[in-house]
């Protein structure tokens, strides 16, 4: 079946906006999660969307939401080194009864 | 309160030989949920339970996969006869009932 799909790699320098992309598979499905990998740890909710939303912000990231183009973007605003992770979206089909599926993760380094 | 718990952190095993992976999921959270984050496949589900329901068990890979969730908190993962293509990262996250989903650290498994 399809992917969700995201480019592996992003290289900002610090203070830079970043923009991480995702498309995913359902544009049935009714929430949309952005997850951070730190090495060496689980994963940490940074934020999701509910699918009636075109955007959310959430103090310095900015979620958007395009259902007709099933493309989802997690900005990052003033970026900073302890901002380097794995980013992963990830989603809930309609039939998928809660089990998430992931995207492949952009790994993004900041440097100063 | 308390996040995610699982335990061990890091496991390294012979090939063949049986492991057991614990998840202690945050309280009152319902539902619990165990995942697979490996090189090759990325992250892939594996079994979601939901307060007294049957589990949902179609991403386990094979037999030798199973678990179990007593009392509708703690949750074992059980891998019998190891073999090298288990070894990955084991994830386990837990939520409120149709809920953001909530992981813990991971356990390292390293079969050799």
């Amino acid at each position: 079946g399809e992917d969700v799909e995201q480019s592996l790699f992003l290289s900002v320098r610090e203070g830079d906006s970043s923009v991480i992309n995702c498309t995913y598979t359902d544009s049935s499905s009714t929430y949309l999660y952005w997850y951070k990998q730190e090495p060496g740890a689980g994963l940490q909710l940074l934020t999701y969307i509910f699918s009636n939303m075109d955007m959310k912000q959430d103090q310095r990231l900015t979620v958007l939401l395009n259902k007709k183009d099933k493309h989802l973007s997690l900005r990052i605003a003033d970026t900073q080194t302890g901002d380097s992770a794995i980013y992963f979206c990830a989603e809930i089909p309609p039939a998928g009864f809660q089990k998430l599926v992931f995207g492949t993760g952009t790994r993004l380094l900041v440097s100063p | 309160g308390a996040g995610v718990s699982q335990s061990p952190s890091n496991k390294v095993t012979e090939k063949g030989k049986d492991v057991e992976l614990r998840c202690d999921p945050i309280s009152g959270h319902t539902a619990l949920y165990w995942y697979r984050q490996s090189l090759g496949q990325g992250l892939e589900f594996l079994i979601y339970f939901q307060g007294n329901s049957a589990p949902d068990k179609s991403g386990l890979p094979s037999d030798r996969f199973s678990a179990e969730r007593t009392g509708g908190s703690v949750s074992t993962l059980t891998i019998q006869r190891t073999q090298q293509e288990d070894s990955a990262v084991y994830l386990c996250a837990s939520s409120s009932y149709f809920s953001e989903q909530y992981f813990g650290p991971g356990t390292r498994l390293t079969v050799t």
